[in-house]
């Protein structure tokens, strides 16, 4: 079946733009992730979507960031007057569940900001 | 705060060789973890997991041992193939579902 998309797949900003990004689980896949990945380092854990809980952002770097998910489907992640720093390749995973459940990877959103 | 670190950030193997991997954890209270493969321009991809009432598990050509008294996780790969050239990364989901990951090991094949 399909995996986890994501879109843009690249995105140019100029600084203090705002930007969205979106993520389409697995279908059935009740949990979403969102990470940052600067370059040539590890993943940041950002936020955490589990069916209709309270999201869980305490990864979320400042209030600049933010994210929605409706229902248990897409999700988007808004970063607002983006700075310089903010560029990385942001990834989306989806789980089963929650706990162990497997994360399944989309293949990023790499965001420049100029 | 928790962390969790890789010995090596480059490793080296001739095709054909095995590859170890290595892997510190510092949160004991960790009780799962899991080893993906990262290629260029793409997401991580899962190889293999272990959760802490194992000390080794096997997979396709991927074996991950776990040895919970000094805290370390190694990733073996058998028979190294070009194919396996990419980022590793372990990870460990302690509490809340947080995956932490550690910074990375870049595994380069020589042909």
């Amino acid at each position: 079946g399909a995996g986890v998309s994501q879109s843009p797949s690249n995105k140019v900003t100029e600084k203090g733009k705002d930007v969205e990004l979106r993520c389409d689980p697995i279908s059935g896949h009740t949990a979403l992730y969102w990470y940052r990945q600067r370059l040539g380092q590890g993943l940041e854990f950002l936020i955490y979507f589990q069916g209709n809980s309270a999201p869980d952002k305490s990864g979320l770097p400042s209030d600049r960031f933010s994210a929605e998910r409706t229902g248990e489907s897409v999700s988007t992640l808004t970063i607002q007057r983006t700075q310089q720093e903010d560029s990385a390749v942001y990834l989306c995973a989806s789980s089963l569940a929650w706990q162990t459940d497997t994360q399944y990877f989309g293949p990023g959103t790499r965001l420049t900001v100029l | 705060g928790e962390s969790v670190g890789l010995h090596l950030p480059t490793l080296s193997v001739q095709e054909g060789d095995n590859s170890i991997i290595n892997c510190a954890y510092s949160n004991s209270a960790s009780d799962y973890f899991i080893w993906y493969k990262q290629e260029s321009g793409k997401g991580p991809q899962f190889i293999i997991d272990i959760r802490s009432n194992m000390d080794k598990r096997q997979g396709q050509r991927v074996t991950v041992l776990l040895n919970k008294t000094v805290k370390h996780l190694s990733l073996q790969i058998a028979a190294t193939q070009p194919g396996d050239s990419a980022v590793y990364f372990c990870a460990e989901n302690s509490n809340g579902n947080k995956l932490v990951f550690g910074a990375g090991t870049i595994l380069r094949v020589k042909s």
